[in-house]
């Protein structure tokens, strides 16, 4: 099993639509969770920190289940500029910062 | 304050070639991490360095190699050069401790191709 799974998309999605996706993870002991957004030839940049069973930010919710090790991004009234890859990560531990392979998404007008 | 810098932006190299990639972390940061992104893939770690030495290593083969200087920068070498490994090389840098130690920033990338 993959350390980190997420479904790659595309989502795609009207303006103002919610929507979610799901990642989950193998490695029980993961205690921190991070989501990264990452435009179309861009850098990643960091979208939200889970430390607990959740955490919200305007728009973006993300909510941790951790007896079925996965983590949700949840993104309410979605905006065009929400489009992009978004990418999971859970920090199981020691230095090495896995990323899942990310889910694409795209918001229509 | 500037973030995290990377260069070159872009390169071409050709099968077999070696190539160095530079990063310069953000001001206040002393890990560095690097990354290969192929195209429609999320990143994939490859080392991490702190205090000048390899703390985490990746699944990646020996061709792959690094080095951190005194003033945290680092560089990337990449021997013996395959058509696999064009992509975005991409440099991060994180925070000495704390929770900030695992929250990572990311500069633009190189993007390698190798013809």
């Amino acid at each position: 099993r993959k350390e980190v799974e997420q479904d790659p998309g595309p989502f795609n999605v009207p303006e103002g639509a919610t929507v979610a996706f799901n990642c989950t993870y193998s490695n029980s002991a993961s205690q921190s969770f991070f989501w990264y957004r990452q435009d179309c030839r861009k850098e990643p940049k960091l979208l939200m920190s889970v430390y607990s069973s959740g955490n919200e930010d305007g728009r973006f919710t993300a909510q941790l289940n951790r007896a079925s090790q996965y983590i949700s991004l949840l993104i309410r009234d979605s905006k065009l500029s929400d489009s992009a890859t978004y990418l999971c990560v859970p920090l199981g531990g020691a230095s090495k910062i896995i990323f899942g392979s990310g889910t694409r998404l795209s918001i229509r007008p | 304050d500037a973030g995290v810098t990377q260069s070159p932006t872009h390169l071409i190299k050709t099968r077999g070639q070696q190539v160095t990639l530079r990063c310069s972390p953000k001001s206040g940061h002393d890990t560095v991490s690097w990354y290969q992104q192929a195209l429609g893939q999320g990143p994939q770690f490859i080392f991490q360095y702190y205090e000048e030495e390899e703390r985490q290593r990746g699944n990646f083969p020996d061709r792959f190699s690094g080095h951190q200087f005194p003033n945290y920068s680092s560089e990337l070498n990449v021997n013996a050069l395959l058509l696999g490994d064009s992509a975005l090389y991409l440099c991060a840098s994180s925070e000495p401790g704390g929770s900030g130690a695992n929250v990572l920033t990311f500069g633009a990338g190189s993007r390698l191709t190798v013809l």
